[in-house]
This record gives structure tokens, C-alpha cells and sequence, in this order.
């Protein structure tokens, strides 16, 4: 079975600055896709960003963007240009090719940004 | 576009009750799923669909049933509620279809149950 693991519980960074949250995981399928979503106070679960597996360019949205190595298994999440919007839990998740397109989440990393 | 709604936002029951949550998605999407959220962690499959009529098992199902009679609306039984079964619930739904939402899947505002 996949699992997900994320190794920070919390993380804190200036406003303005750029944070890394580091996500690994295990799987021995070759075509995947892994997402980061945000979960702010409002519990609502927001989609911020997505990777293929198959595609070895790093996906990025705005001031997000990930470093996706394959071979470590490895999906990380920078944050540039932190903003008082962007605290809250973050969570990466792995979904396996076709099928019923079910997530595996991580157990989540709080980020804080200090103004 | 409402997206996926989920009712109620918030209960409480008694040990031993039973209940259904409610959802409804207008998006035309052919999966559901049903994950539950525990303090501090992340969420975890409880049961999912692939269409009207059909259900399965995720990977915390015991306690819980669901039904889904049409594409829109998936919902999650509860019987004889038990305290481990405090937490809050997510529903969501995706698309195998092409398009900008392929395999995205897309949440309801969640409920927060809890069981004394």
C-alpha cells in the first residue's frame, strides 16, 4: 500500500520569505499523481497544486511551485513571497494511476507566517 | 456552481444513535468518497464510489455505511455512533473525464461530528 509522510508538524517563516515543506513517500507504480492541498481554519480543503509523475518538468502556480524527484520519491513545496494567507495546514497527498483515483494523505504540516 | 455540499456542518450525538450525513455534488462527477479527518491528522478513505449503484470499502470502513442511487449524492450512515467516531468528515468527488479537472478531486466544506 502507499503511504505518504510528511516529517514537519509545524514550520514558521517571515512574512514575505520562502518556505519549504518536504513531503516523501512509498509506492512501486510508475505513473502517479501527487497534490498539495491547503486547509485553512475554515477546514475548507483547497487544491494548490498538482504533479504527473510522467512529467519531469516541476508544476508550478503563482508563488508555488514543487521540487518533484522521482528516483527519491520525494515532493516538496515552496512557498515564495510568504503571505498572512498562506498559514495554515498543508497537506501532501498521492493518488495512484486510473482506478477510482483514491488519496493517500499525509498527516498534514501546520505553517505559521510571522509578520 | 455550488460544487459539493455537505449537510450538517456541525453535530452531536448521543452513544449509540444513528444519523446520515448528506451530499450532493452538481459537477456531473462520476467518483465520491467519503473521508473522515482526526484531530491533528490527515484524512483517511472511508468508503468511495465509481458510480451509481456501485460502492467500496476504503481504509477505516467499520461503523459506516453509504449508498449511491444517483450520480448526485452520496450518503455516509452512521450506526450505533461510538466516541472513536468523533472527527470530522470530508465528502469529495472527481472526474476520469478530460479536461483541467481530470483526477482532482474536489471537497465539500466538511461536518464535525462528535459523539458523547
Amino acid at each position: 500500500a502507499q503511504t505518504v509522510t510528511q516529517s514537519q508538524p509545524e514550520m514558521s517563516v517571515q512574512e514575505a520569505e520562502t518556505v519549504t515543506l518536504s513531503c516523501t513517500y512509498d509506492t512501486s507504480e510508475s505513473d502517479y499523481y501527487l497534490f498539495w492541498y491547503k486547509q485553512p481554519p475554515s477546514r475548507q480543503m483547497i487544491l494548490v497544486i498538482r504533479q504527473e509523475a510522467y512529467k519531469q518538468q516541476n508544476a508550478t502556480e503563482n508563488r508555488f511551485s514543487v521540487n518533484f524527484q522521482k528516483a527519491a520519491k520525494s515532493f516538496s513545496l515552496k512557498i515564495s513571497d510568504s503571505q498572512l494567507g498562506d498559514a495554515a495546514m498543508y497537506f501532501c497527498a498521492y493518488m495512484g494511476w486510473g482506478g477510482a483515483q483514491k488519496l493517500v494523505f499525509g498527516q498534514g504540516t501546520r505553517l505559521t507566517i510571522n509578520p | 456552481n455550488a460544487g459539493v455540499t455537505q449537510t450538517p456542518k456541525f453535530r452531536i450525538l448521543k452513544i449509540g444513535q444513528s444519523m446520515t450525513l448528506q451530499c450532493t455534488q452538481d459537477m456531473n462527477h462520476n467518483y465520491m468518497y467519503w473521508y473522515r479527518q482526526d484531530p491533528g491528522m490527515g484524512l483517511k478513505l472511508i468508503y468511495y464510489s465509481v458510480g451509481a449503484g456501485i460502492t467500496d470499502k476504503g481504509e477505516v470502513p467499520n461503523g459506516y455505511n453509504v449508498s449511491r442511487s444517483t450520480t448526485e449524492d452520496f450518503p455516509l450512515r452512521l450506526e450505533l455512533a461510538a466516541p472513536s467516531q468523533t472527527s470530522v468528515y470530508f465528502c469529495a468527488s472527481s472526474t476520469y473525464l478530460g479536461g483541467q479537472s481530470k483526477n482532482i478531486q474536489y471537497f465539500g466544506a466538511g461536518t464535525r461530528l462528535s459523539v458523547l
